[in-house]
């Protein structure tokens, strides 16, 4: 375990489905993010949360809607979701808003949209 | 366009012998780090170089970083079957506190 604890580990959900994905980290870390890692293509960084607070949506479609509660907790809302969706979406965290430190990652969410 | 290039995309080796990953980068950045996914897994933080450094070693890995070249390298030594996973690097922009991730290295070791 890392640290960072993403539930569930494996989902599928149909197109006009809702579901959450559920982010928790106990590292006293500051700064938590949402990124897409599809087949074949770089990390791609979805939204940032520095002290609670949304600082950075990286123009994602509204059909995915993240919540910050608490420093401790990030969620990721999914509504109508495409195919191409699919992928394995991570969570990680950082210190001091990630200013020159390592994100911490969990393990993350295998999401199949059918 | 992507900030960070490794090179090669995948390498194969028998284990015992050296693995050496590049990664090339386009800004300015404040550090890059080196992290290792298992196949389905979370990415893993394995190293973080400072701009101001220009080697750094951890156990089994050395990292080296030539900011006038924008690259940096990972080098594995006495590799192990249990070392074959992919490999990305990251760089933190001066600009800014984003962390980009290339595309990664596939490196197999072969017992």
């Amino acid at each position: 375990e890392t640290g960072v604890t993403q539930t569930p580990r494996h989902l599928v959900m149909g197109m006009t489905n809702k579901k959450s994905l559920k982010c928790e980290q106990h590292l006293g870390h500051n700064a938590m993010y949402w990124y897409k890692q599809s087949a074949k293509k770089p990390l791609e960084l979805m939204f940032v949360y520095n002290f609670k607070e949304q600082t950075e949506n990286n123009s994602v479609p509204s059909r995915f809607s993240p919540e910050c509660p608490n420093s401790s907790h990030l969620f990721l809302h999914l509504h109508t979701l495409q195919p191409e969706d699919s992928a394995l979406y991570l969570c990680a965290s950082s210190a001091q808003g990630g200013q020159g430190d390592g994100y911490t990652f969990g393990s993350g969410t295998r999401l199949t949209v059918v | 366009s992507q900030q960070g290039e490794e090179d090669p995309q995948a390498l194969s080796i028998q284990e015992g012998e050296n693995a050496t990953m590049n990664c090339s980068y386009k800004t300015s950045i404040n550090n890059l780090q080196w992290y290792r996914q298992n196949s389905g897994r979370g990415l893993v933080h394995l190293i973080l170089i400072r701009s101001n450094e220009r080697e750094k070693h951890s156990g089994r890995l050395r990292v080296t970083l030539d900011t006038s070249k924008k690259s940096s390298s990972l080098l594995i030594t006495a590799s192990r079957a249990a070392d074959t996973a992919s490999y990305f690097c990251a760089t933190r922009e001066t600009s800014g506190s984003r962390l980009t991730f290339g595309e990664g290295t596939q490196l197999t070791v072969n017992p």
